[in-house]
């Protein structure tokens, strides 16, 4: 079936650092959507993407449907910032579903 | 700006009862989902209504759970009865329409004996 593949699974930065995540999709998907897990396991919404890229403060988000990826890149990361994220992706088909990686676990410390 | 709101926030049941979970969407939101999450498994789809129709049903979790949206402010997940292996975190989410973002609530944590 359709497949989301996240990456990496745990990411430790020091404060003032940076890097991305990335998801690859088995197939072609028409959106994607990152979300934060905060410390009371809720869901945040951070980015919905259909195409190109988005970005809101630190964070910078990019969807390639053609060639099948997506990723979050996360800048001067500080400590509030840690938790688990996780990428959500939309299939071709009729259903809206979200198919949801396994997440990265980002720890930031100081 | 209130956004998806559900209750209860926990729940612990023994088992064979029936419990009720309750979500309350975004105002406007046409499309609300039912999700379980699990470690295991991550997260399943349950149920998808789209302006209170439901139109998908997650297959294999017919037979003891049933979604139902009776107007566009409010559903309710029933378990019925209720397993151990049922124990997981309930997710509700809404979405203005269909393949637009999906807003989630909290969840529900449930525990079961």
């Amino acid at each position: 079936g359709d497949q989301v593949e996240q990456s990496p699974s745990a990411l430790s930065l020091h404060e003032g650092t940076g890097s991305a995540l990335r998801c690859n999709f088995t197939t072609t998907m028409r959106a994607v959507q990152w979300f934060r897990k905060n410390s009371r396991g809720s869901l945040i919404n951070l980015f919905y993407l259909a195409s190109g890229t988005k970005e809101n403060g630190r964070l910078k988000s990019a969807f390639d449907s053609k060639e099948r990826y997506s990723t979050l890149h996360i800048r001067d990361a500080q400590l509030e910032d840690s938790g688990t994220y996780f990428c959500a992706a939309l299939n071709q088909g009729g259903s809206a579903k979200l198919i949801f990686g396994e997440g990265t676990k980002l720890t930031v410390s100081s | 700006d209130a956004g998806v709101t559900q209750t209860p926030r926990h729940e612990v049941a023994e088992k064979g009862q029936t419990i009720i979970l309750k979500c309350e969407p975004v105002s406007g939101h046409n499309d609300l989902f039912w999700y379980r999450q699990t470690k295991i498994q991550g997260l399943e789809l349950l149920s998808y209504f789209r302006s209170k129709s439901l139109m998908e049903d997650g297959g294999a979790f017919k037979d003891r759970f049933k979604a139902e949206m009776l107007n566009s402010s409010f559903s309710t997940l029933k378990i019925q009865p209720t397993e151990p292996k049922d124990s997981a975190v309930y997710l509700c989410a809404s979405s203005p329409d269909w393949g637009d973002t999906q807003y989630f609530g909290p969840g529900t944590r449930l525990l079961v004996l």
